[in-house]
């Protein structure tokens, strides 16, 4: 299975919007809805922002906001904070209880 | 409270294998499959393979097929993922992560709480 496709970096200054784009093909992404996103700060554990391609665990700020179109899922944060500089990293499952990851994406506020 | 506690770094000679484990708290064990991820510096993450914490059945990726044992013992919450034959390149931090197994009705497709994290290092 290949690898889902990020962007390895993406910027914006506080109270921008920022979208990381994380594309798939028609076997993963386009097929199911079961995009998930992590945001990971250095030396910590991936932390779940967004699961089903748009929903939120409860705890997680609504300035974070996911969706899909194809094959490709992506994940907006509004209104963007210092605190959300941190590495995001999509996942989604696929066929035959398979998963595929994505590269991750660097978020830097400026 | 949810909790996934791994042992602690290792330090390994070329060719040797390491053992990791996973100790769930908080919420009932067999009830969640548990994940391994592995993250090699300044890389992204990879999944390695699964375990079925109720019926100990298990899912490798082809990657790590024939080098990755994934255990558990339910009577302590602990799920192990052992590695054998290691090499430099198998130098990251090793993460456990839960998904919820699915009942006749519902499945879940993501990783809800993760472990913190083991470093195992491969250096001669």
């Amino acid at each position: 299975q290949s690898a889902l496709t990020q962007p390895a970096s993406v910027s914006g200054s506080p109270g921008q919007s920022i979208t990381i784009s994380c594309t798939g093909t028609s076997s993963d992404v386009g097929n199911y809805n079961f995009v998930s996103w992590y945001q990971q700060h250095p030396g910590k554990a991936p932390k779940l922002m967004i699961y089903d391609v748009s929903n939120r665990p409860s705890g997680v700020a609504n300035r974070f906001s996911g969706s899909k179109s194809g094959n490709t899922a992506s994940l907006t944060i509004s209104g963007l904070q210092a605190e959300d500089e941190a590495d995001y990293h999509c996942i989604s499952y696929t066929s035959s209880s398979m998963w595929v990851f994505g590269g991750g994406t660097k978020v830097t506020v400026l | 409270q949810v909790q996934l506690v791994q042992s602690g770094a290792e330090v390994k000679k070329p060719g040797a294998s390491v053992r990791v484990s996973c100790e769930a708290s908080g919420y009932t064990f067999t009830g969640y499959y548990i994940y391994w991820v592995r993250q090699a510096p300044g890389q992204g993450l990879e999944w390695m393979g699964w375990i079925n914490t109720n019926v100990g059945g298990t899912k490798y990726t082809d990657k790590f097929q024939g080098r990755v044992t994934m255990t558990r013992d339910t009577s302590i919450s602990t799920a192990y993922l052992e590695l054998s034959g290691l090499r430099s390149d198998d130098t990251a931090v090793y993460y456990c992560a839960r998904v919820r197994t699915c009942t006749t009705t519902s499945c879940w497709f993501y990783f809800d709480y993760w472990g913190q994290g083991t470093l195992v290092t491969v250096s001669s």
